[in-house]
């Protein structure tokens, strides 16, 4: 079955640095995108942007623009999300998402079939 | 961006009960709209997508329907292990994908 293997729980201060990774598996990595999404303590699901894998092509939700950065590596078949300065409001659970894009019907259709377990992200001083 | 809003945020309901979640979407989306539902410390799992289609292996007593900007999930007898968060998702643009703020749907 397709899987997405997250990195571990993660502890930091505010300021530090930060990558967390999406490992993709027995599936075609490169033919289906990879989304990020936020959960903070007790709240809601956010999208925070997607990679395409077949060209690293990326977009951002225009609430996380600028404060962090997608990446990916279609030879390990891995998406990341980086911070360069974390802040304590950065604390929450990072999801990675697998966006199947096809044709449902007659019609086209997009839909988060597989998630990853979630990184929890801790920024405390 | 395409604004989500669901109703009730939070729902008390009893097993064998049928329940109802609505979704309002700010524009138009076609048929271009998800249901997950999320259980305490688990990711998010797919239910229904395209409005109406029931992902494989989801249980049958789900359903959703609607179009443009209504939609809803139903879920016509509610078994224990169907106690969770549930959100809604608009894909009508790939490249802003927005979710609902959820509904808490707890035991009666």
């Amino acid at each position: 079955e397709v899987q997405l293997v997250q990195s571990g729980a993660e502890v930091k201060k505010p300021g530090e640095s930060l990558r967390i990774s999406c490992k993709g598996s027995r599936y075609s990595f490169t033919s289906y995108w990879i989304s990020w999404v936020r959960q903070m303590p007790g709240k809601g699901l956010e999208w925070m942007g997607r990679i395409d894998p077949s060209d690293s092509s990326v977009s951002y939700s225009p609430s996380f623009q600028g404060h962090v950065i997608i990446s990916g590596d279609k030879s390990t078949s891995t998406a990341y999300l980086q911070w360069s300065s974390l802040k304590a409001s950065d604390t929450a659970m990072y999801y990675c998402a697998r966006l199947f894009s096809g044709y449902c019907g007659s019609n086209s259709c997009y839909q988060f079939d597989y998630w990853g377990q979630g990184t929890l992200v801790t920024v405390s001083s | 961006d395409i604004q989500m809003t669901q109703s009730p945020s939070s729902l008390s309901a009893s097993v064998g009960d049928r329940v109802t979640i609505t979704c309002r979407a700010s524009q138009s989306i076609s048929n271009y709209l998800n249901w997950y539902q999320q259980k305490p410390g688990k990711a998010p799992k797919l239910l229904i997508y395209a409005a109406s289609s029931l992902q494989i292996g989801v249980p049958s007593r789900f359903s959703g329907s609607g179009s443009g900007t209504d939609f809803t999930l139903t879920i016509s007898s509610l078994q224990p292990e169907d106690f969770a968060t549930y959100y809604c998702q608009q894909s009508y643009s790939r490249l802003s994908i927005t979710f609902g703020q959820g509904t808490r749907l707890e035991i009666k």
